[in-house]
């Protein structure tokens, strides 16, 4: 089974600032994928970024990009130019990477809560 | 296409009674997945259906609840005999195949009183 572990409940950050939302996760699989999703107060949980294990080329995704350390098993969402759209619960999810039959669910962590100030 | 849609958005119930969700994924998704979210909780996975057989079930999916999917397009969650611990969020996702991302709804909101 995996395991995802979020430590930090709540970041706050300045606008215009960056943060770094820690991630880390418990696997004996070797083929997965690893996601960031934000969900914001309208509930509907939204894509941010996504990596695959297989690829040592951190993922970006416009002002997100991720550090992911496989052997470390550690997966942490850098925000740059904080917005204040960017308030939201922001949660690591893993996904073992599975054929047609499989259900590939999500494995998500417990979240934390981003808040932006100005 | 307006994404996956959720019905009701918020269901009060009182404890003992039966009740229903349904989701409607988008249309061209064949891969329709069921996750409870509890108050300070990430989801957890439920059940997950590929067209209308449903493939995989949780140990969260008691045996009040039961989730169909019949001709391959809505799905309905039915949680009967509710009880307080059954306060949660609701959320569907959908996803086209294997290597496609999850599409989610933006949830059923569930209060047992």
């Amino acid at each position: 089974a995996q395991t995802v572990t979020q430590s930090q409940p709540e970041m706050s950050v300045q606008e215009a600032e960056t943060v770094t939302l820690s991630c880390t996760y418990d696997t004996s699989e070797n083929n997965y994928y690893l996601f960031w999703y934000k969900q914001p107060p309208s509930r509907q949980m939204i894509l941010v970024i996504r990596q695959e294990a297989y690829k040592q080329q951190n993922a970006t995704e416009n002002r997100f990009s991720v550090n992911f350390q496989k052997a470390a098993k550690s997966f942490s969402l850098k925000i740059s130019d904080s917005q204040l759209g960017d308030t939201a619960m922001y949660f690591c999810a893993f996904m073992k990477r599975g054929g047609t039959g499989t259900a590939s669910k999500l494995t998500f962590g417990t979240g934390t809560r981003l808040q932006v100030t100005l | 296409d307006t994404g996956v849609s959720q019905d009701p958005r918020h269901k009060i119930t009182k404890r003992g009674q039966n009740v229903t969700f349904r989701c409607d994924p988008i249309s061209e998704h064949n891969r329709l997945y069921w996750y409870r979210q509890t108050l300070g909780q990430g989801p957890e996975f439920l059940t997950y259906f590929q067209n209308e057989a449903q493939l995989e079930k949780s140990r969260l999916l008691s045996d009040r609840f039961s989730a169909e999917r019949p001709k391959g397009s809505f799905s309905t969650l039915e949680i009967q005999r509710t009880e307080q611990g059954d306060s949660a969020m609701y959320l569907c996702a959908s996803r086209a195949g294997p290597q496609s991302g999850y599409t989610f709804g933006s949830g059923t909101r569930l209060t047992v009183v």
